[in-house]
C-alpha cells in the first residue's frame, strides 16, 4: 500500500466551527507532514512529526492545531479560522531522515480542500 | 534563509523537449526533489538529486550542480499529459522540504 489519503475530500466551515482533517497512511512511514497550498503557489510547510513527535512548527497560528495519535494517522484540528485559511491543505510522509545520501521520498495525500466562510 | 526561483510558465509542443531550470539558496542541502503536480491534485515525485550530475528516468532526467546552486529537470518526448506544474524543492536539516514557486508547464499539439 503506497497510499496517503485524507478525509474529508471537500469541507466548508464557519469562522466560529470546530472541525477536523485526518490523514492516513500504512507504508510504515514515521514522519508525517502538513502542508498549506494556495491556488497557484507551491505547498508550504507547517508541521513535521517524527516518530509521533511535533518536531517542526513553522509558526503556524494557534487557530491550527496537530495531533498524531499513532505511527498511521495524522489530524489537523481548525478552531476559529479565517476566510484567508481557505486553502488546500495536503498531508504526507516519508521514512524519517537517516542521512548518508539516502534519501526519504514524500508521499503526498490527494489533500482536503477548505473553504472558510 | 530559503530562497528557490524557478521560472512561472513554459510552453512547448508535443513531442519536443522542455528544460525547467531551478537555482537555489538554501541553509543547509541534503538533497533536491522535483514534483510534477497537476491541476487540483496532489504532487508525486519525479525525480532526487543529492550527488552532482545527472539522473535519468525514462523521458525524464535531472540534473544538479551543488556548486552552482542549480538544478534542471528535463523533459522529453512530450506529451499532453505532461501538461502540469513542476515543483522545485531543496530538503534542508532533518526533514524539512522547501519548494520553489513552481513551473506551469503547457504541452500544445
Amino acid at each position: 500500500d503506497t497510499e496517503v489519503t485524507q478525509t474529508p475530500k471537500h469541507l466548508v466551515m464557519g469562522m466560529t466551527n470546530k472541525k477536523s482533517l485526518k490523514c492516513e497512511q500504512h507504508m510504515g512511514h514515521r514522519a508525517m507532514y502538513w502542508y498549506k497550498q494556495k491556488a497557484k503557489k507551491p505547498p508550504e510547510l507547517m508541521f513535521v512529526y517524527s516518530y509521533e513527535k511535533l518536531s517542526i512548527n513553522e509558526s503556524v497560528p494557534s487557530r491550527f492545531s496537530p495531533e498524531c495519535p499513532n505511527s498511521s494517522l495524522l489530524n489537523l484540528h481548525l478552531h476559529a479560522l479565517q476566510p484567508e485559511d481557505s486553502a488546500l491543505y495536503l498531508c504526507a510522509s516519508s521514512q524519517v531522515h537517516s542521512g548518508g545520501g539516502v534519501y526519504n521520498e514524500q508521499f503526498f495525500g490527494p489533500g482536503t480542500r477548505l473553504t472558510v466562510l | 534563509g530559503q530562497n528557490i526561483d524557478q521560472p512561472t510558465e513554459m510552453t512547448a509542443t508535443e513531442g519536443a523537449i522542455v528544460q525547467i531550470n531551478c537555482t537555489y539558496q538554501t541553509s543547509g542541502f541534503n538533497g533536491l526533489f522535483w514534483y510534477q503536480q497537476h491541476a487540483g491534485e496532489a504532487p508525486t515525485f519525479l525525480s532526487y538529486n543529492v550527488l552532482d550530475g545527472l539522473e535519468e528516468k525514462g523521458r525524464f532526467s535531472s540534473f544538479l550542480s551543488r556548486s552552482k546552486g542549480y538544478s534542471y529537470l528535463l523533459l522529453k518526448e512530450l506529451q499532453m499529459k505532461d501538461s502540469a506544474s513542476y515543483l522545485c524543492a531543496v530538503k534542508a536539516a532533518g526533514n524539512k522540504l522547501t519548494f520553489g514557486g513552481g513551473t506551469r508547464v503547457l504541452v500544445k499539439p
